[in-house]
């Protein structure tokens, strides 16, 4: 069974605008929590990530937000750019590194 | 620098055929991984090995066979190809340490199974 429940399957945002992504599990054993990009193609790549110790971490235009209570987790893209249509995935590790993946989730940025 | 390479990128296979997708990193990762890729089910992991000659079953490791005789390479063999395992095959590598383990992923092999 899927370990991390990812949302929406796909999202067309304009230029400019906010992406966000959520995803939900179960187990709290886990003790990391990545996000993954992909590109057409391409294998997936790690965007960012983290701890369950912090309830937020940004870079550049990326933002994590993290509900330890609730067992969320969410990506938000600001100012998105068309640059930024992929596929983004929600992970979810023990620590021994084992990666367990969302469905994942196909955003497109329209000009 | 080559990271993760994956060979062969696209195979066409007929039902019953075997062959092996072979996956090689240059980094001296001690964790290495297999998942496919499908339409609406994300990255699901195959096997995985956390060292020279050690390998685990991940989620859907049935009709996958793999061993890790070097620290470099982990081949992913399929005994007796059907047409379910039709996908697209990710290896990837990383170093588990402190509770964080950044995979790096190949570009994938495209399987068809006829």
């Amino acid at each position: 069974q899927q370990q991390v429940k990812q949302s929406p399957q796909s999202l067309i945002v304009q230029k400019g605008g906010i992406s966000i992504i959520n995803c939900a599990y179960e187990n709290t054993a886990f003790d990391y929590f990545p996000w993954y990009q992909q590109f057409p193609g391409k294998g997936p790549a790690l965007l960012i990530a983290i701890r369950p110790d912090v309830s937020e971490k940004k870079e550049g235009r990326f933002t994590i937000s993290f509900n330890k209570s609730a067992k969320q987790f969410s990506l938000h893209i600001m100012d998105s750019q068309p640059g930024d249509s992929a596929t983004y995935f929600c992970a979810v590790t023990d620590s021994w590194g084992k990666l367990q993946f969302g469905a994942g989730t196909q955003v497109v940025v329209t000009p | 620098n080559a990271g993760v390479t994956q060979t062969p990128k696209f195979q066409v296979l007929k039902t019953g055929q075997s062959m092996t997708l072979q996956c090689a990193q240059d980094m001296n990762h001690e964790y290495m991984s297999w998942y496919r890729q499908d339409p609406g089910m994300g990255l699901r992991l195959i096997h995985y090995s956390v060292g020279a000659g050690i390998t685990d079953q991940g989620e859907v490791p049935n009709g996958y066979n793999v061993s890790r005789s070097t620290t470099e390479d982990f081949p992913l063999r399929l005994l007796s190809a059907a047409p379910s395992q039709t996908s697209v095959y990710f290896c990837a590598s990383g170093r588990p340490g402190a509770g964080a383990n950044v995979l790096t992923f190949g570009a994938g092999s495209r399987l068809t199974v006829l």
